[in-house]
């Protein structure tokens, strides 16, 4: 791995169903974050994790969860779909959290 | 409430020079990026500023005044590759990225 992972790629969902988003970094960045794009918007936070073990909310966290059991992954959980989530999911990593964000491929997720 | 504003779109000929501006109101302030992001792919780092002026780098530049909630990013020299969206972003006073949303380079030949 170098750098930042995200799977899957892309993902067709069927609304109420549940679905986790991985992230993984290998740059032993502090600092983790979530974001959504939508055409027309930019970049909105959904959850950050500025260390290991830390949790906070973003701009639209409503709908999501997150877990940072250690440095390396961020996994977002969408508890029941819907079709308002419909987004580019991008995972972003920075070393101390006041610096600049790197970013994962992104996952295209559809729920219908 | 915050709100970072850039052109939508902006059009340019191969060769030459364009400015893509950025204003924004936020709740404090600890810094401005610019990120490129070329169609289907993620954004990647282009600059930061946290002082007034600019700083130069290669065919970039990126310009900051911190008195007027301004900045503009300078792309001289354009090629066809530099057809990508420009984000600006500005890191508030808890360390969030506030971004703009984007202004889309079209590049003509």
């Amino acid at each position: 791995i170098a750098g930042i992972t995200q799977a899957p790629t892309s993902q067709i969902l069927a609304a109420g169903r549940r679905m986790t988003l991985r992230c993984t970094q290998d740059m032993r960045h502090n600092a983790m974050y979530w974001y959504r794009q939508d055409l027309g918007l930019g970049l909105r936070l959904i959850h950050y994790s500025n260390t290991a073990g830390t949790t906070g909310k973003g701009e639209v966290p409503d709908g999501y969860s997150v877990s940072r059991a250690n440095t390396d992954d961020f996994p977002l959980t969408l508890a029941s779909a819907v079709p308002s989530q419909t987004s580019v999911y991008f995972c972003a990593s920075s070393v101390s959290g006041r610096d600049e964000q790197f970013f994962g491929p992104g996952t295209r997720l559809t729920v219908l | 409430g915050q709100n970072i504003d850039q052109p939508t779109e902006m059009t340019a000929t191969e060769g030459a020079i364009v400015q893509i501006n950025c204003t924004y109101q936020t709740s404090g302030f600890n810094g401005l990026f610019w990120y490129q992001q070329h169609a289907g792919e993620a954004p990647t780092f282009l600059s930061y500023n946290v002082l007034d002026g600019l700083e130069e780098k290669g065919r970039f530049s990126s310009f900051l005044s911190r008195s007027k909630g301004y900045s503009y990013l300078l792309l001289k020299e354009l090629q066809m590759k530099d057809s990508a969206s420009y984000l600006c972003a500005v890191m508030d006073s808890n360390y969030q990225l506030i971004w703009g949303a984007g202004t889309k380079l079209i590049i003509k030949p």
